[in-house]
């Protein structure tokens, strides 16, 4: 089956620092790619969808100079969060869509992002 | 605006017995997509099952089945013979058409399930 993993699984960085998360898919072409925030005890929420070679399209409420996001290859997208705050940390999942299979969604196993 | 909704912040169910996990949506789109994915302790999202809106039949997959009333809109998930495995936070999630963003998969709040021995 499609695979997608994502670095680091773990981050924890000092506040005013960028850090980046990559997200990649191990066995297939993402053409879309999707980056979630889920905070402790709540849902998913899109930041942003990204398509590959494209400006990512971001959620109504997400700073887009603060949450960088590049597509730059079909198996490779990356996140950065910029001059980081307590306050983003977070649990960042991203997935991805793309051939053969464009109707599926798969998703990385996340990563824990901790600012101090 | 599409709006998924899960009521039940958590659920508790004895070992073998059966569970329903309740989601609710709201979309003008008349093409969609319904999911219901698991997520246990370690973050992953795994899919479960998928229900499209114009498919007749319920979908099923293992101990998995979706209960689909469209007039409804309701996408409830049934899980039999639960197992110790199972609990996990589960998500109902849709994918909508053009009009809420075809991509976008957006979730519910989830339900807690503990499945006791």
């Amino acid at each position: 089956g499609a695979v997608v993993s994502q670095h680091p699984s773990r981050v924890i960085c000092k506040s005013g620092t960028s850090v980046k998360i990559e997200c990649r898919s191990l066995d297939f072409q993402a053409t879309t790619m999707f980056w979630y925030r889920q905070f402790p005890k709540q849902s998913l929420m899109l930041m942003a969808t990204s398509n590959e070679g494209s400006k990512a399209t971001y959620e109504q409420g997400v700073e887009k100079d603060k949450f960088l996001i590049n597509h730059a290859s079909l198996t490779l997208s990356t996140l950065t969060v910029t001059s980081a705050h307590p306050e983003d940390s977070s649990f960042y999942i991203c997935s991805a869509r793309g051939s053969p299979s464009p109707g599926e969604q798969y998703f990385g196993p996340g990563t824990r992002l901790t600012v101090t | 605006a599409q709006k998924i909704t899960q009521t039940q912040p958590g659920m508790f169910v004895q070992e073998k017995e059966a569970v329903t996990l309740d989601c609710t949506y709201d979309t003008s789109d008349p093409s969609y997509g319904l999911f219901w994915y698991k997520q246990p302790s370690s973050g992953e999202m795994i899919f479960l099952i998928y229900q499209g809106s114009y498919d007749q039949q319920n979908a099923t997959e293992g101990r998995y089945s979706l209960n689909f009333q469209k007039a409804r809109k309701s996408a409830n998930l049934v899980i039999s013979a639960s197992q110790l495995g199972d609990s996990a936070m589960y998500f109902c999630a849709m994918r909508g058409g053009f009009s809420g963003g075809y991509n976008k998969l957006i979730f519910g709040a989830g339900t807690r399930l503990a499945v006791h021995p």
